[in-house]
């Protein structure tokens, strides 16, 4: 059973850093590119960073370019994602995606997100 | 602004079927038939149930359908229930730099 377990969400002031992980199991990890997807309390859908199977290679959307990092670390089966000088506009639910966002062949798992709340 | 354009939202009733269409360009729907759909119910995560235009996941009702028109993808959903009242999303392949283009979501009311 393939499961995604997105941590590290809550509550942070305005320009503080926040990071997520997000453990994954039931599939070969080290083999799929994955991906950060958040979205905004009413809103739809926006990927925010997209990391390739062996980490070395790394996207973003200019809308977070240069706050927002991704990272994975395959020995664990984790993926991370850094968020620095946090904005009221960071506040949704982030959730960790694996495989593909347009779910090729079926191949597409997504975790059950995690809250994040920027606010003093 | 979403790359692929949706409906903001569609109504329907129990038993009757309700069709939700996906407008994208060249660059995605039109050239590709790599189209998914999305649900989501409130507060949970997004659930795959059409991959590949028109391909259903195991487990998923058969009552969900999709299909591709040139740059228009389309959802069908028969025989409404109570149940499938929640959002729906399309998303794409795309040739530009993007690893993907998301539809702005339509909300499906079940009266």
């Amino acid at each position: 059973q393939i499961q995604l377990v997105e941590s590290g969400g809550g509550v942070v002031q305005p320009g503080r850093s926040l990071r997520l992980s997000c453990g994954a199991s039931g599939f070969s990890f080290s083999s799929y590119s994955m991906y950060w997807v958040r979205q905004a309390p009413g809103k739809g859908l926006e990927w925010v960073a997209a990391i390739s199977y062996d980490g070395l290679d790394k996207f973003y959307p200019d809308s977070v370019k240069g706050r927002l990092t991704i990272s994975r670390d395959n020995s664990k089966n984790t993926l991370s994602l850094l968020i620095t000088s946090l904005r009221p506009e960071d506040t949704a639910v982030y959730f960790c995606v694996g495989a593909g966002l347009y779910c090729g062949s079926g191949r597409c798992w997504w975790g059950q997100g995690a809250l994040v709340t920027v606010s003093s | 602004q979403s790359a692929l354009t949706q409906i903001a939202s569609v109504s329907g009733s129990p038993g009757q079927s309700i069709t939700i269409s996906c407008i994208g360009t060249s660059s995605d729907i039109g050239n590709y038939n790599a189209v998914a759909w999305l649900q989501q119910h409130p507060g949970k995560a997004p659930k795959l149930i059409i991959f590949d235009v028109n391909n259903r996941p195991s487990g998923v009702s058969n009552r969900f359908s999709g299909s591709k028109s040139g740059n228009t993808a389309s959802l069908t959903i028969s025989g409404l229930q109570a149940e499938d009242e929640a959002d729906y999303y399309c998303t794409s392949y795309t040739s530009t730099t993007e690893p993907v283009v998301f539809g702005g979501g339509t909300r499906l009311n079940v009266l």
